[in-house]
C-alpha cells in the first residue's frame, strides 16, 4: 500500500486568490488523481495527473481553474485559481500503483470567504 | 459509462447489531469494486476490494462484501457493529486497465446507537 500526505491540511482563503495543494506519496505510483468533495457530497474526479505530460481533466473542470503539476512519480500539486466561495470543498489526491487500488490522502479542507 | 448507486443515504443501527450497506453498479464489463470509509474529518480508507475470483471478500475491521453479478451488487456487511464504525461509507467502481479512475456512489452515512 501507499501512504499519501497532503499539505496544507486546511486553509481559509479570500476570494480571488489561489491556493496550491501538495500531494506526496511514499512510493512511486503510476497514476495520481485529484478529487473534489463538496460539503455533504460524494467525490468527483477533477483530473488525472500524468507524469511527464499534461493532466487529463474531467468534464466540467478546466486547466485554467485547476492547473496540475506532476514532476515525478511521487509528487503532484493542484492549484485552485481565482477562488470563489463555491470552491469551498475538500480536495483529495490519490495514487494508484497499477494494481487498480487507489490510496487516498487525508484531504485538504478549503474554505473560501 | 459506469455508475454506482447507494440507495441508503443514512442508516442507524444499534451497537452489536448486524449491518448491510447496499451498492449497485452499472458497467458493461468486469468491474473492479471497492468500499471506502471516511470518518469525520478524515480522508478515505480502503476497506476492501474485488477484482476477480472468490465473490465473498474479506476486508479490514471485520467487514466483508459479496459480489453478485446477477444482481449487479456489491453489498458491504458486518456481523456486529461497533460504535467506532460510525462514518460515511462509499462504494466505488473502476474500469479495467492501469489508467483507471474511480466512480463513487453518493455514500451512506452510518450512525451507531449505544
Amino acid at each position: 500500500s501507499a501512504v499519501i500526505s497532503q499539505k496544507p491540511s486546511r486553509d481559509i482563503c479570500q476570494r480571488g486568490t489561489s491556493l496550491t495543494i501538495q500531494c506526496q506519496v511514499d512510493s512511486q505510483v503510476t497514476m495520481m488523481f485529484w478529487y473534489r468533495q463538496q460539503p455533504g457530497q460524494s467525490l468527483t474526479l477533477i483530473a488525472t495527473a500524468n507524469q511527464g505530460s499534461e493532466a487529463t481533466y474531467e468534464s466540467g473542470f478546466v486547466i485554467d481553474k485547476f492547473p496540475i503539476s506532476r514532476p515525478n512519480l511521487t509528487f503532484s500539486t493542484l492549484t485552485v485559481s481565482n477562488m470563489s466561495p463555491e470552491d469551498s470543498s475538500i480536495y483529495l489526491c490519490s495514487g494508484s500503483g497499477g494494481e487498480e487500488t487507489q490510496y487516498f490522502g487525508p484531504g485538504t479542507r478549503l474554505l473560501v470567504l | 459509462a459506469q455508475s454506482v448507486t447507494q440507495p441508503d443515504i443514512h442508516i442507524t443501527v444499534s451497537e452489536g447489531a448486524s449491518l448491510e450497506l447496499r451498492c449497485n453498479y452499472s458497467y458493461g464489463a468486469t468491474p473492479y469494486l471497492f468500499w471506502y470509509v471516511q470518518s469525520p474529518g478524515q480522508g478515505l480508507q480502503l476497506l476492501l476490494k474485488y477484482f476477480s475470483g472468490d465473490t465473498l471478500v474479506q476486508g479490514i475491521k471485520g467487514f466483508e462484501a459479496e459480489f453478485k453479478r446477477s444482481q449487479s451488487s456489491f453489498n458491504l456487511r458486518k456481523p456486529s457493529v461497533h460504535w467506532s464504525d460510525a462514518a460515511e461509507y462509499f462504494c466505488a467502481v473502476s474500469t479495467t486497465g492501469t489508467a483507471s479512475k474511480l466512480t463513487f456512489g453518493t455514500g451512506t452515512r452510518l450512525q451507531v446507537t449505544l
